[in-house]
Parts: C-alpha cells; sequence; structure tokens
C-alpha cells in the first residue's frame, strides 16, 4: 500500500543546474506535504512544506510545485550545490491524523 | 537549535530478546512519533503518543510493540520479543502540534536482530 511515491531512486545533476525531484500520491485526502533531506547516518530533516490551499511555496533555493488534479508534487532546488546531495523523501498527511506517509526517497547526486 | 535525540544509535540483539529504544523529544514538543525504515525501504510510521496515551498506531504496531513517557523528558519504544524482520532504523519524531505541524526527527537507533 504505496500512498506516496517517488519514482525515480536516483537523481544526477551538474553544480549550478537545476535539481527537480518528483512525487506522486494517491490519496486524495491528503492535504499537507513536506519534503525531508537526509544524509547517511541521520535521521531526515525538514526542508520545505507546503499544504494544499497553496500550490507554490518557496524557500530560498527550495521551491515546492503541488498540483492536486495529478496528485503530484514536486521540489525544484536552483541552483544545486554540491552539499545538497542527500536522499530526499516526500510526505504526506491528511488532516484526520498525525502520520506522515513516505515515499520511498531519491538518492539525488550533484556533480561538483 | 534544540534536537531530537535518540540512543543508542547502535543496538545488536539476539531474536527473541526485548530491547528499549530512547529518545528524548524536543522540551516544548507535545506530540512524539516513531517511525522505521528497513534497509533499502520507505520510513514507515509506528505510533503517535500525546498526553501519555497512543493516538495513532500502524499495523505494524502490533502487541510486541509499546511505548511509554516513563518521565518529563524520555520517550521510549519498546520490542518486546524481537524478530529477524525487525531490523531497521527506528526514529524518533516529535512536533508542537498535531496533524500537519513539522516532525522533527531524532538521528536514528540502527536494530540489528541476529
Amino acid at each position: 500500500d504505496q500512498q506516496v511515491k517517488q519514482n525515480s531512486p536516483s537523481l544526477s545533476v551538474q553544480e549550478g543546474r537545476i535539481s527537480i525531484l518528483n512525487c506522486d500520491y494517491t490519496n486524495s485526502m491528503f492535504d499537507y506535504f513536506l519534503w525531508y533531506k537526509k544524509y547517511p547516518a541521520e535521521g531526515p530533516t525538514f526542508l520545505i512544506s507546503i499544504s494544499s490551499i497553496k500550490d507554490k511555496n518557496e524557500d530560498g533555493r527550495f521551491t515546492v510545485f503541488l498540483n492536486k488534479s495529478a496528485k503530484h508534487l514536486s521540489l525544484h532546488i536552483v541552483p544545486s550545490q554540491p552539499g545538497d546531495s542527500a536522499v530526499y523523501f516526500c510526505a504526506a498527511s491528511g488532516n484526520t491524523g498525525n502520520q506522515f506517509y513516505f515515499g520511498t526517497g531519491t538518492s539525488l547526486t550533484v556533480i561538483p | 537549535e534544540p534536537e531530537v535525540t535518540q540512543t543508542p544509535s547502535h543496538q545488536v540483539t539476539q531474536m527473541g530478546q526485548e530491547v528499549i529504544l530512547r529518545c528524548v523529544p524536543i522540551s516544548n514538543h507535545l506530540y512524539f512519533y516513531w517511525y522505521r525504515q528497513i534497509l533499502g525501504q520507505k520510513v514507515e510510521f509506528l505510533v503517535s503518543f500525546y498526553n501519555n496515551e497512543i493516538s495513532e498506531k500502524s499495523e505494524i504496531f502490533d502487541d510486541q510493540f509499546s511505548v511509554e513517557r516513563p518521565d518529563g523528558s524520555n520517550f521510549t519504544l519498546k520490542i518486546r520479543s524481537t524478530k529477524l524482520e525487525d531490523s531497521a532504523m527506528y526514529f524518533c519524531a516529535s512536533s508542537v502540534l498535531q496533524g500537519t505541524d513539522t516532525q522533527y526527527f531524532g538521528p536514528g537507533t540502527r536494530l540489528t536482530v541476529l
């Protein structure tokens, strides 16, 4: 039962270019979405979030886009930096519960 | 900056043994969570805890699991009789509010069941 999917297990991008990480979800009750970043041997670190009343949220180099009709969200990182190399998890939550449903993650490598 | 801490960082145990994983959530947070990540798989929700009670749990959180807040700072996950398939990273998280509030994660405890 995979309610949140990240279909690309890995992504390589040249430093300075844009990184686009994608996430799809199946549950139409989800109304809050987050991106977490995870380095090896560390816990997930909150990066950016978006609620379903918006279609875009921006924080510095990071922008999250939400397409509710397609049940799709994406994370854009511009410009990408080598320190951005990590595993990125998409997570979603509905207003009736506390738990977040995570995708399987996308490993981003930014090449200097 | 306040952070969630977890101990131990790595626990090795024999199948059938009991383990207790410990977490210290961020001090002003009221909601606490356990997640696990089996190697190569997604992060999975186990349980949420508020006001000394379980508020939500997943199918994974069966009778062999229990959680407790034994004092004002610690939040523990106990696995009564470990199985090989319990081997995973266990992450504790906490948040100020419930629902859509951002959850802050600890560094995780790697549990290896032999």
